[in-house]
């Protein structure tokens, strides 16, 4: 089974500032992908971005980044520019990539972000 | 393109009752994902449909049970309704294909078990 880990439950940053959000996970597959969400006090679930696990280049969009170290099981998402629109909950998510794509996420606690003015 | 849909957003029931709940994924999308989300357990999977069948089940009763139709909407039914219940129940659709994992959210519906 997989497991996902949040250590840090609360994380504040100065708004244009740059912020990182730490995320561990635990598999035996070689194959998966990674996801960042983010949940907004307004409670829809937004996709952030994503990482394919036998892709060494680290994934980026816009203002975010990540830092995906296989090895150590490590999936960071960097935030630049920090935005107040950027205040919300931040989950790192795992799902398995295999041919019977089936489609479940496994998730972390969860990082509650607070972007101050 | 429409986002995924759910409906009702809000719903208060009474311990014994059951309940049933509505997703209509994104148009094209033939995968429907249950997630339930509380304070104290996080993000938890229920379930997951593609093409009306069921291919994963999550760690949940079979007081839990879901269906998807043959336009993609999928409805998922709680019977004999416990206080622990009371949860954000959210809706993920996707295109199910092996090359297109991201998953989108619906808002939710909230579900208050009194």
């Amino acid at each position: 089974a997989q497991t996902v880990t949040q250590s840090q439950p609360e994380m504040s940053v100065q708004e244009a500032e740059t912020v990182t959000l730490s995320c561990t996970y635990d598999t035996s597959e070689s194959n998966y992908y990674l996801f960042w969400y983010k949940q907004p006090p307004s409670r829809q679930m937004i996709l952030v971005i994503r990482q394919e696990a036998y892709k060494q280049q680290n994934a980026t969009e816009n203002r975010f980044s990540v830092n995906f170290q296989k090895a150590a099981k490590s999936f960071s998402l960097k935030i630049s520019d920090s935005q107040l629109g950027d205040t919300a909950m931040y989950f790192c998510a795992f799902m398995k990539h295999n041919t019977g794509a089936n489609s479940k996420l496994t998730f972390g606690k969860g990082i509650t972000l607070s972007v101050r003015p | 393109k429409a986002g995924v849909t759910q409906t009702p957003r809000y719903l208060i029931k009474t311990r014994g009752q059951q309940v049933t709940l509505s997703c209509s994924p994104i148009s094209g999308h033939r995968s429907v994902s249950w997630y339930q989300q509380t304070p104290g357990q996080g993000l938890q999977f229920l379930f997951e449909y593609f093409s009306e069948t069921q291919r994963n089940k999550g760690n949940f009763p079979g007081r839990f049970s879901g269906r998807q139709f043959s336009n993609s909407r999928s409805e998922m039914n709680v019977s004999t309704l416990e206080l622990g219940d009371s949860a954000l129940y959210l809706c993920a659709s996707s295109l199910g294909s092996a090359g297109s994992r991201e998953q989108y959210f619906g808002p939710g519906t909230r579900l208050t078990v009194t």
